[in-house]
């Protein structure tokens, strides 16, 4: 167990429907990362939050948008959704931002669009 | 641009046997930080090991130890008396530097099968 939580384990939803993936951290840790993995696929990087700020930007569509609250959870919102969004969305925690950090990895959300 | 390639798609092994994955990546940087993750069937993705690219002795962790040619740009993962449970796809990954904000980039992965 990595000490980060996502929440929902799955999601089943329909085309142009929007969901909000949620996430937190391992205790004391200040940066999140959000991926995407689809089916046997590696990870793409959607973006990073640090401290509740925007850190970094990945491949993330127009249409996803993520935040971090004050108490350090994040939530990963997509939105008008096509069946190419189906994938598996990680979350990772790392206790700051600096090039040295171990980033550690929720379970994930899978997420089906149908 | 950097980026990491496994060249292998797949591999198998015997139980207890050793097992070599390969991982090459390219960079024009001479601080960074290598990595390896394994995705079992579960698809948690769990940290394995990770090489300061500073270090020249290469990390080990039991069973798991890598192969670090910092030269040649490449960083193999060497799993020693494989066991059912190594069953899994194995990623590795770089941490970019400052101007690309510190992102781990991803290779293809490996799947490996233990053969009991």
């Amino acid at each position: 167990d990595s000490g980060v939580t996502q929440t929902p384990k799955h999601l089943i939803t329909a085309t142009g429907q929007r969901v909000t993936l949620r996430c937190s951290p391992r205790s004391g840790d200040l940066s999140v990362y959000w991926y995407q993995q689809s089916l046997d696929q590696g990870l793409q990087f959607l973006i990073q939050y640090y401290n509740g700020e925007e850190r970094a930007k990945g491949n993330i569509l127009e249409r996803f948008s993520a935040q971090q609250f004050p108490d350090l959870h994040s939530e990963l919102n997509l939105s008008s959704l096509e069946l190419g969004d189906s994938a598996l969305y990680f979350c990772a925690s790392s206790v700051n931002a600096g090039d040295g950090e171990t980033q550690y990895f929720g379970p994930g959300t899978r997420l089906l669009v149908l | 641009a950097q980026t990491v390639t496994q060249s292998q798609p797949e591999m198998s092994v015997q139980e207890a046997e050793t097992v070599t994955l390969s991982c090459t990546y390219d960079t024009s940087e001479s601080d960074y930080y290598l990595f390896w993750y394994k995705q079992p069937p579960s698809r948690q993705m769990i940290l394995v090991i990770r090489q300061e690219a500073y270090k020249q002795q290469n990390a080990t962790e039991n069973r798991f130890s890598v192969n670090f040619q910092k030269a040649a740009k490449s960083f193999s993962l060497k799993i020693s008396d494989s066991q059912l449970g190594d069953a899994a796809m194995y990623f590795c990954a770089y941490r970019a530097p400052l101007d690309s904000n510190y992102q781990l980039i991803w290779g293809a992965g490996t799947k490996l099968i233990i053969k009991p």
